[in-house]
């Protein structure tokens, strides 16, 4: 149990494109979905927190214009990269919580993006 | 702020115990986490302690936590070739905060 996937699990795009990275929770709902970014060999940077139903709060920092979270449903939460520059390729993990709890949290296997 | 430390570091031999050590600031922490992360993969909860216990062990896991000096431990008995990967230690009052993270090198 407590499965989170992530789509695509990598992508290359061309600047100034947008991409959309999809966090699925598979077998619990979950309220409370994270995104965090990882640069090769660092710690990961929080980016945000998203609720259910309604907006996302930002790490400071972090471009809530660039960088666009909707968490519409208890399942799905989604991550868009707008505009993006080559210095947004990271790895980017999302992680949920499920429903309930309020200490436990499971993280998807990553998004790689490359921005050429 | 919120700072959580760990050696960056340590090699051991297959059949070894393995500790890995990690240090927080944040002594209003409740619960204090494992995380294991393979090569390019996300990361996988290992085990976690809440704030008022001293140990748990889970198979060949052992988490020893400190709060009065807040330094958090995890042992791993038997370590095999497997076990080679980073380990995030994390402290969470509602978000976590992970540490750099500890790369764990098993040799055969």
């Amino acid at each position: 149990g407590a499965v989170v996937s992530q789509h695509p699990s990598w992508v290359i795009c061309k600047s100034g494109t947008s991409v959309k990275i999809e966090c699925r929770s598979l077998d619990f709902q979950a309220t409370t979905m994270f995104w965090y970014r990882q640069f090769p060999k660092q710690s990961l940077m929080l980016m945000a927190t998203s609720n259910e139903g309604s907006k996302a709060t930002y790490e400071q920092g972090v471009e809530k214009d660039k960088f666009l979270i909707n968490h519409a449903s208890l399942t799905l939460s989604t991550l868009t990269v707008t505009s993006a520059h080559p210095e947004d390729s990271s790895f980017y993990i999302c992680s949920a919580r499920p429903q309930g709890t309020g200490y436990e949290q499971y993280f998807g296997p990553g998004t790689r993006l490359t921005v050429t | 702020g919120e700072d959580v430390e760990q050696s960056l570091f340590l090699s051991v031999r297959e059949g070894d115990s393995s500790v890995i050590n990690c240090t927080y600031t944040d002594s209003s922490s409740t619960y204090l986490y494992w995380y294991k992360q393979e090569p390019g993969a996300g990361l996988q909860l290992l085990t976690y302690i809440f704030s008022n216990m001293d140990m748990k062990q889970d198979q060949r896991l052992t988490v020893l936590l400190n709060k009065k000096d807040k330094h958090l431990s995890l042992r791993i008995a038997d370590t095999q070739t497997g076990d080679s990967a980073i380990y995030f230690c994390a402290e969470s009052m509602s978000t976590l905060t992970f540490g750099k993270g500890t790369m764990l090198l098993v040799s055969p």
